[in-house]
């Protein structure tokens, strides 16, 4: 089983919708969680960490389910700028290093 | 400020060269990280530098690859004897101090063993 899983995708929506991504992690101790964002040939950049409680940043969700293991990436009123690799990412009990999934595609119609 | 830079941003090669390949992360950022990502891939983890402590090099793949860094500045990821399939984007990030913190990616560097 991968350390960290995420919804193979690719994810093609309309502009305006609400898409939610899922992703799952093996390691129990995992202690940080984050969801990364990817253009095409470009670096990752942090979108938002992952707090226990869930968070909101504009029109992004992140929710933790530490009994599930399991991280969720919601984004509402999608735009076209939205199109990206979206980048699950998950401390994997050492403090050395994080692990990332190895991303779900969304697409963004107009 | 100055994000985390990396050079060259293009690298050719012929098999069976060396290349060399440079990371500047941000001042002030203790850890420093390298992955390696093929076409259409994910991030594969490579090696880790935290302050003077020991790296971890669990992720390397093969002798061939090795990486220094001197105190908590620049970073050097060597290839030796490169191989076709060492083909890939070469990504650094630096943060703060762990793992815990975000880490800054740099544009990486586009090596092509030919």
């Amino acid at each position: 089983r991968k350390e960290v899983e995420q919804d193979p995708g690719p994810f093609n929506v309309p502009e305006g919708a609400t898409v939610a991504f899922n992703c799952t992690y093996s390691n129990s101790a995992s202690q940080s969680f984050f969801w990364y964002r990817q253009d095409c040939r470009k670096e990752p950049k942090l979108l938002m960490s992952v707090y226990s409680s869930g968070n909101e940043d504009g029109r992004f969700t992140a929710q933790l389910n530490r009994a599930s293991q399991y991280i969720s990436l919601l984004i509402r009123d999608s735009k076209l700028s939205d199109s990206a690799t979206y980048l699950c990412v998950v401390n994997t009990g050492s403090a050395r290093q994080l692990t990332f999934g190895s991303g779900t595609q969304l697409t963004v119609l107009p | 400020g100055a994000g985390v830079s990396q050079s060259p941003s293009n690298k050719v090669t012929e098999k069976g060269k060396d290349v060399e390949l440079r990371c500047d992360p941000i001042s002030g950022h203790t850890a420093l990280y390298w992955y390696r990502q093929r076409l259409g891939q994910g991030l594969e983890f490579l090696i880790y530098f935290q302050g003077n402590s020991a790296p971890d090099k669990s992720g390397l793949p093969s002798d061939r690859f090795s990486a220094e860094r001197t105190g908590e500045s620049v970073s050097t990821l060597t290839i030796q004897r490169t191989q076709q399939e060492d083909s890939a984007v070469y990504l650094c990030a630096s943060s703060l101090d762990s793992s815990y913190n975000e880490q800054f990616f740099g544009p990486g560097t586009r090596l092509t063993v030919l």
